[in-house]
């Protein structure tokens, strides 16, 4: 069964800093992952996909890396600001089809003001 | 409208009620998808429609009936509920290519469901 894992659950920065979260997972055989923000109450915002070819994407201040071998992915982002405050999750999609993609329970970020 | 909506985004319900959840995607895609988001857990995919045919269910209970009337549509009806159902009902569509695979997935903004 794969697993996937988000450390740390929680992190708090101040206002500028650079950052990045982690995700590992257990399953060599990715087909793709994406990270994805959500705001409280809220649904899923879809950041940055990368495909199992690829080692990294970027957007804006964002950008993930894949390492197939070591089984992460993390997310870097710039230059925090405090609307980036939000949970981050990572997905591992491992079946060819979102019909296998494997959450990870996501980290809370909060950056100060 | 754009993206994918979910109506109502907020439900209070007895044991004893029957309600439904409505997703409408407006992204042209043509698979749809609900999730069950609880706290301190990973969302949990509950079913998947796929050009209008239910094609994975994740062992849920007969309490949870999904309808699919076209690719647009998704509902999830809801009878004789437990406490333990409440949580945060996610929709989600995708573009699904069999092998051919985009991966992205577009959620709305949820269904917060309280079962008193």
């Amino acid at each position: 069964k794969q697993e996937v894992t988000q450390i740390p659950a929680a992190l708090s920065v101040p206002e500028g800093e650079n950052l990045v979260l982690n995700c590992s997972f257990t399953d060599s055989a990715i087909y793709n992952l994406q990270w994805f923000r959500q705001d409280p109450g809220k649904g899923l915002t879809s950041l940055l996909l990368i495909q199992s070819s690829q080692r990294e994407q970027t957007s804006g201040r964002l950008n993930a890396s894949l390492d197939k071998s070591s089984g992460r992915s993390t997310l870097y982002i710039a230059a925090s600001q405090p609307g980036d405050s939000a949970t981050y999750l990572c997905a591992e999609n491992s079946g060819g089809s979102n019909y296998k993609l494997t959450f990870g329970k996501g980290t809370l970020l909060t950056v100060n003001p | 409208e754009t993206g994918v909506t979910q109506t109502p985004r907020h439900l209070v319900m007895g044991m004893t009620n029957k309600k439904s959840l409505k997703c409408e995607q407006h992204l042209g895609h043509n698979a749809m998808y609900w999730y069950k988001q609880s706290a301190k857990k990973p969302l949990e995919l509950m079913f998947v429609y796929s050009l209008e045919e239910r094609v994975e269910n994740n062992s849920v209970p007969s309490r949870f009936s999904p309808e699919c009337p076209n690719s647009s549509h998704l509902f999830l009806h809801l009878h004789t509920l437990q406490p333990e159902d409440s949580a945060l009902y996610l929709c989600a569509s995708s573009q699904d290519g069999a092998g051919a695979n985009t991966g992205e997935l577009f959620f709305g903004e949820g269904s917060r469901l309280t079962v008193l």
